[in-house]
């Protein structure tokens, strides 16, 4: 099964709210609210900020909200500071079969 | 609190076998959750390639199924990574982590694809 679709870049500046898009299909996206999303700075592992489509982990910054609407979900980054600009990831539970896939990532530049 | 911890070879010749292991410290791996290992091609994106559950139950990447075996041995708290007849295209930064998933109204732990937390990571080259 092919990787979830993310738009490869995205930007705005200080301050401003930005939207990445993860799109999926209904055998996973749309089936399951088990999405996460991660961030990644370079040279540094994957840190978790959104699970279970919305959920925050403890530490992670109320910035930094998920949603889902059919067989795409989105993360959403309020009052963008330059330290949020890194690699975003979307992932999804995708049933029995093909079990867990990734976004192809997308490049967030604070401007 | 939790923390993993990759270990292995750097340098892997062309089709022979990657072997890599993760050290759990902080938890118990017999207390619960599946633990994963992902993988990243340099300058790429991440792969999920399988899940392992104490019990030694697994769920492999479809597409890397064929050459993948992750092993579990819970009196060191380490799990494993095997991966055969490798190329060049399974150069990558190979990382563990624990899958978050639990299913509350079973109580049961589950493959849920949120890793949380992640090792630091360990570049593995393919070549001769």
């Amino acid at each position: 099964q092919s990787a979830l679709t993310q738009p490869a870049s995205v930007s705005g500046s200080p301050g401003q709210s930005i939207t990445i898009s993860c799109t999926g299909t209904s055998s996973d996206i749309g089936s399951y609210n088990l999405v996460s999303w991660y961030q990644q700075h370079p040279g540094k592992a994957p840190k978790l900020i959104i699970y279970e489509v919305s959920k925050r982990p403890s530490g992670v910054s109320n910035r930094f909200s998920g949603s889902k609407s059919g067989n795409t979900a989105s993360l959403t980054i309020s009052g963008l500071q330059a330290e949020d600009e890194a690699d975003y990831y979307c992932c999804s539970y995708a049933g029995s079969t093909t079990f867990v896939l990734f976004g192809g990532g997308t490049k967030l530049t604070v401007l | 609190q939790v923390q993993l911890q990759e270990s292995g070879p750097g340098l892997v010749k062309p089709s022979e076998t990657l072997s890599l292991s993760c050290t759990v410290s902080g938890y118990s791996i017999s207390s619960g959750y599946y633990w994963g290992w992902i993988r990243q091609p340099p300058g790429k994106g991440l792969e999920w390639i399988g899940n392992i559950y104490h019990s030694g139950s697994t769920y492999y990447n479809p597409s890397l199924k064929s050459r993948v075996t992750i092993s579990v041995d819970t009196s060191k708290n380490q799990f494993s990574l095997k991966l055969t007849s490798v190329t060049a295209a399974d150069t990558a930064v190979y990382y563990c982590a624990r899958d978050g998933g639990y299913d509350t109204l079973t109580a049961y732990y589950k493959v849920a694809g949120w890793f949380d937390p992640w090792g630091q990571g360990t570049l593995v080259t393919v070549s001769s």
